[in-house]
């Protein structure tokens, strides 16, 4: 079946540092890929869609300076917590969609645990 | 507004027992409705989905969910449940614009216990 990786699986960072997050799709191509974000007790929140080879498009709210999205391939997209700061500790997911496939097929990755100190 | 409500924030059920979790939306478009299943360090898994027709679909590992568009809810269900189904359940709705794919509105979830 189709799977999704992340990586890393958790990072402990210090104040002001920057981190990257990838996400991969180890067996199919995808054109779209999201980035939620998922807060203690709290539901999955859309941070950004993440489009092959174009700019990510973020949701209100969401800082696009701070969180930089690229999708360089059809099967990486990265997310990168720029000056990240405490606030910023959450469990990030990313989920791909197969090239020409639909939401019914979401694959999603096993997130990241990102803390910072 | 678009949105997903989950009642129940934490369920506890015998194993053996039957279960229900509650997920009401409220969607201008007609929903797409999922379900979805995390257990600690894992991704999530889709366990079933209702698109059109048959309003009563069946999902993996014996779950299946009702959509009832009178009372906007999509309830997941199981006639007995196994020690193994312990997790955090997720209802989401979709829906595809013009032909692009869409992102999910998830609910909150519930963390449903099972004990022996």
């Amino acid at each position: 079946g189709a799977v999704v990786s992340q990586h890393p699986s958790r990072v402990i960072c210090k104040s002001g540092t920057s981190v990257k997050i990838e996400c991969r799709s180890l067996d199919f191509q995808a054109t779209t890929m999201f980035w939620y974000r998922q807060f203690p007790k709290k539901s999955l929140m859309l941070m950004a869609t993440s489009n092959e080879g174009s700019k990510a498009t973020y949701e209100q709210g969401v800082e696009k300076d701070k969180f930089l999205i690229n999708h360089a391939s059809l099967t990486l997209s990265t997310l990168t917590v720029t000056s990240a700061h405490p606030e910023d500790s959450s469990f990030y997911i990313c989920s791909a969609i197969p090239q020409g496939g639909w939401t019914d097929t979401q694959y999603f990755g096993p997130g990241t645990r990102l803390t910072v100190l | 507004a678009q949105s997903v409500t989950q009642p129940d924030i934490h369920i506890t059920v015998s194993e053996g027992a039957s279960l229900e979790l509650r997920c009401n939306y409220s969607y201008g478009a007609t929903p797409y409705l999922f379900w979805y299943v995390q257990s600690p360090g894992q991704g999530l898994q889709l366990l079933l989905k209702y698109f059109s027709g048959d309003t009563l679909v069946q999902g993996i590992k014996g779950f299946e969910a009702e959509f009832k568009r009178s009372q906007s809810s999509f309830n997941l269900r199981k006639p007995s449940v196994h020690w193994s189904d312990a997790a955090e359940y997720f209802c989401a709705v979709g829906a595809r614009y013009g032909g692009s794919q869409g992102n999910l509105i998830f609910g909150k979830g519930t963390k449903l216990s099972v004990k022996p």
